[in-house]
């Protein structure tokens, strides 16, 4: 799976809407972009996937450049529960698809009130 | 609906001995993982299952370290004669198939795992 890069931190006040970046520029052509989310003491849970075109779901958005070498990850109102690592993961939908998430060290998003 | 459960939620045992960790996943979920986070590491796969295909054990850390899918529903991780580096929190995820690369995974709360 081809790797992704975040950057380690960012802050957001709450109510305000947060734009978390993710660069995977060796993306192959059949890489879906997954974002999870890690809250504190918690599994990692799931909060939108895409391919090529943007995605909208109850959690939050995510816009894939054209060139789909990047992608925005978009939480529309942060609240402090939003407060949690964010992970950008890239899951082959090839033959190479072995199913298994590799993590990175992700964004660690801090929302202040 | 019921999530992923995991069992013990702590666990605490001594250098050397054997433990067994489960993990119930989602009722129809045919793909089992393993995956492990130590204390300010990331995330990391160990295992993989199925329905009946053979698992993906490339992130099994040692031979210490093995897991069964009974039925496939119940999952045990079972670690033999651990180590204090085995410290950490073990974590069960499933998903409804294993569908390439749309598959999502739902994890379970994690078992906290303190070798002594």
């Amino acid at each position: 799976d081809a790797k992704t890069t975040q950057p380690n931190s960012m802050e957001s006040n709450e109510e305000e809407p947060v734009h978390l970046p993710c660069n995977h520029s060796t993306i192959s052509g059949t890489d879906y972009i997954h974002w999870y989310r890690q809250l504190p003491s918690q599994g990692p849970e799931y909060v939108i996937h895409g391919l090529t075109s943007n995605v909208n779901n109850r959690m939050a958005s995510l816009a894939i450049a054209e060139d789909r070498k990047s992608s925005t990850l978009i939480l529309h109102r942060a609240t402090l529960r939003d407060a949690a690592v964010y992970y950008c993961i890239l899951k082959g939908g090839g033959s190479s698809n072995t199913g298994k998430l590799i993590f990175g060290q992700g964004t660690t998003l801090q929302v202040k009130p | 609906g019921a999530g992923v459960s995991q069992s013990p939620s702590n666990k605490v045992t001594e250098k050397g001995k054997d433990v067994e960790l489960r993990c119930d996943p989602i009722s129809g979920h045919t793909a089992l993982y393993w995956y492990r986070q130590s204390l300010g590491q990331g995330l990391e796969f160990l295992i993989y299952f199925q329905g009946n295909s053979a698992p993906d054990k490339s992130g099994l850390p040692s031979d210490r370290f093995s897991a069964e899918r009974t039925g496939g529903s119940v999952s045990t991780l079972t670690i033999q004669r651990t180590q204090q580096e085995d410290s950490a929190v073990y974590l069960c995820a499933s998903s409804l198939r294993f569908s390439g690369g749309m598959d999502t995974q739902y994890f379970g709360p994690g078992t906290r795992l303190t070798v002594l």
